[in-house]
């Protein structure tokens, strides 16, 4: 079956950039999906990139995608306290009709040291 | 903006009540998930449904039911609760598999306790 995997931790000095790693092995996987989860909050889209790109940048968020590898990162410049949540991996196909729940990682706690 | 609501936020029940979670989104999304999050174990599907009165199982159905019958909501229910469903349950809609549509909008979540 499909299985995603991210680091549970990572930690990070404000200011510096932060990379999150999660890899997968669905390779008909169509989308992958980063979700950020604060405390106490339901997850939110961050962003997502299609499998037939390999980058995509979006303000401070630049999602690398090395699909021969399949090896997804996202990378936060410039970290701020504010980012500090759980972050979630995610893949989903095209799979053209039913619905088809999205696989996750386990998410990767991002925290800040000041 | 998509907007998906659960019924509660926190819920303690005791052990052998039924449990009913109850999950509503504003946006006409043909599919409806239960997940839930535990430490460690990440998001597990639980059920979802494609459309009204239809539902697959997920991963972990196991002491788990559903019901949707109404586009709108979507019922996760605990015949009989035991303590290891003490959880946090995670609702979420989507509008089609296909395309970026697959997107999921997720509620704030229920944290339920069984004692």
């Amino acid at each position: 079956g499909e299985d995603v995997e991210q680091s549970l931790f990572l930690s990070v000095r404000e200011g510096d950039s932060s990379v999150i790693n999660c890899t997968y092995t669905d390779s008909s996987s169509t989308y992958l999906y980063w979700y950020k989860q604060e405390p106490g909050a339901g997850l939110q889209l961050l962003t997502y990139i299609f499998s037939n790109m390999d980058m995509k940048q979006d303000q401070r968020l630049t999602v690398l995608l090395n699909k021969k590898d399949k090896h997804l990162s996202l990378r936060i410049a410039d970290t701020q306290t504010g980012d500090s949540a759980i972050y979630f991996c995610a893949e989903g196909q095209n799979s053209g009709g039913g619905a088809d729940g999205l696989t996750f990682g386990k998410g990767t706690h991002l925290i800040i040291q000041p | 903006d998509v907007k998906v609501t659960q019924s509660s936020r926190y819920l303690v029940k005791r052990t052998g009540e039924k449990v009913f979670l109850e999950c509503v989104q504003d946006m006409d999304h043909e599919n409806m998930f239960w997940y839930r999050q535990d430490p460690g174990l990440g998001l597990r599907l639980i059920y979802f449904s494609y459309d009204v009165k239809m539902k697959e199982k997920g991963d972990i159905p196991e002491g788990y039911s559903v019901s949707r019958e109404k586009k709108e909501r979507f019922s996760l229910i605990l015949e009989s609760a035991s303590t290891n469903q003490t959880s946090m349950y995670l609702c979420a809609s989507s509008l089609w598999a296909s395309g970026t549509d697959n997107e999921q909008f997720f509620g704030p979540g229920t944290r339920l306790t069984v004692l």
